[in-house]
């Protein structure tokens, strides 16, 4: 059975980079016609795509945020990374990793980490 | 990108029916047969209950269903139960890009 398991700090300081990795186990992150994705929820908040990668390093991100981010992928490790650089306390959210088609539909993200909480605070 | 358009909240007796709506433009909900509907529970992560406006992942009990009309997308559940209080958002592809709902909140009463 296919898991995903955030990992990271889970205290940035502002201006400084968050950087959370999603280790994919039970199956291999380059199986064909997969995407991986990265989402966040502020708190008490709703969800918001930051983006996505798929195993050849092919990467599709938020417009609004796109200027700060930055995904890759590891398919040694099995796992692929996000970097948000420049946080400021708007960035503060739990972030989860999921898997989806992007050439079916791109929004139904089908397996999800359990998510991990984010501080940006001094 | 702007995100897509929820209700605040909805709320219904258990054995009822409730129809959360999710209104986009002709660049997102209107313009792809890619609509998805998302349970999210407290602490918990999302739950993908409908694809490509209005297929159940395996699962996912039929009284929950989808379907779209011009830019709006509809999630529909029927038979209402208590342990289907939750949270739910939809999502659409748009440009290159994906867009979420606000959320809506589900009381069941």
């Amino acid at each position: 059975q296919l898991q995903l398991q955030e990992s990271g700090p889970g205290l940035v300081k502002p201006s400084e980079t968050l950087s959370l990795t999603c280790t994919v186990s039970g199956g291999s992150i380059s199986s064909s016609s997969y995407y991986w994705g990265w989402i966040r929820q502020p708190p008490g908040k709703g969800l918001e795509w930051i983006g996505s990668i798929y195993y050849s390093g092919s990467t599709y991100y938020n417009p609004s945020l796109k200027s700060r981010v930055t995904i890759s992928v590891d398919t040694s490790k099995n796992q692929f990374s996000l970097k948000l650089s420049s946080v400021t306390a708007a960035d503060t959210a739990v972030y989860y990793c999921a898997r989806h088609h992007w050439n079916d539909d791109p929004g139904a993200f089908d397996i999800w980490g359990q998510g991990t909480m984010v501080t940006v605070s001094s | 990108q702007s995100a897509l358009t929820q209700p605040a909240s909805v709320s219904g007796s258990p054995g009822q029916s409730i129809t959360i709506s999710c209104t986009g433009t002709s660049s997102d909900v209107g313009g792809y047969n890619y609509v998805s509907w998302y349970q999210q529970h407290p602490g918990k992560a999302p739950k993908l209950m409908i694809y490509e406006v209005s297929n159940r992942p395996s699962g996912v009990p039929d009284r929950f269903s989808g379907s779209k009309s011009g830019n709006t997308a509809s999630l529909t559940i029927s038979g209402l139960q208590a342990e289907d209080e939750a949270d739910y958002y939809c999502s659409s592809y748009t440009s290159s890009s994906v867009v979420f709902g606000g959320g809506t909140k589900l009381t069941v009463l």
